[in-house]
């Protein structure tokens, strides 16, 4: 089975802290996604990236960054945190097939007071 | 600009019952549909998908109706269980991207 596992499950950070959210994935897959889930909104994609030390900005980037150093990982950053960067953030891998089908991690409810 | 809608914000039905979860599209250049279900404090999890060229696709009690003149699917739970409860969240992939709905919690009564 595919496992994406996300570092934290629950988070609380306050306004103007530097945020590290690391996800890996154990399936070899080339491609992985973060997104925030907010009611109403369903997923946003924030950034992504295709390969190690690739990435492409998705449909909300501002205020994130991200790194790929390695295959497995992917990690978002948030420079300096603010509160309406208060979300759930799921981060997600494939790999090239047809389909494209994303497996998801169980995410990470951030709080920012 | 959203390009995968689903109008319903949330959905009631009895146990045994069929529901349907509907999704509209706006971009044909979309080549699959999936359907995620997703639980509270967990990922989404995959659940059918169809590709464009179909009109349906059935695993089990869960059948993908897609009406591309319309630019419309559906999702059909038959028979509806208590464990369907959960939010549906529809995608539309094109590229190497997902596009998502907002989702519809599904609330399945016994």
């Amino acid at each position: 089975d595919v496992k994406v596992t996300q570092s934290s499950r629950y988070l609380v950070k306050r306004t103007g802290e530097k945020v590290f959210l690391e996800c890996v994935q154990d399936m070899d897959h080339e491609n992985m996604f973060w997104y925030r889930q907010d009611p109403g909104l369903g997923l946003r994609l924030i950034y992504f990236s295709y390969d190690v030390k690739m990435k492409e900005k998705g449909d909300i980037p501002e205020g994130y960054s991200v790194s790929r150093e390695k295959k497995e990982r992917f990690s978002l950053i948030l420079e300096s945190a603010s509160t309406n960067q208060t979300s759930m953030y799921l981060c997600a891998s494939n790999g090239q097939t047809a389909l494209n089908e994303q497996f998801f991690g169980p995410g990470t409810r951030l709080t920012v007071l | 600009d959203q390009q995968v809608k689903q109008n319903s914000p949330s959905l009631s039905v009895q146990e045994g019952r069929i529901s349907i979860l509907n999704c509209d599209y706006t971009n044909s250049m979309f080549d699959y549909f999936l359907w995620y279900k997703k639980y509270p404090a967990e990922g989404p999890t995959f659940l059918i998908s169809i590709s464009s060229i179909k009109d349906k696709n059935e695993d089990g009690r869960f059948t993908v109706f897609l009406n591309k003149s319309a630019k419309h699917l559906s999702l059909h739970i038959v028979p509806s269980q208590p464990g369907d409860s959960a939010v549906y969240f529809c995608a539309a992939k094109h590229g190497n991207k997902l596009v998502f709905g907002a989702g519809t919690i599904l609330r399945v009564k016994s």
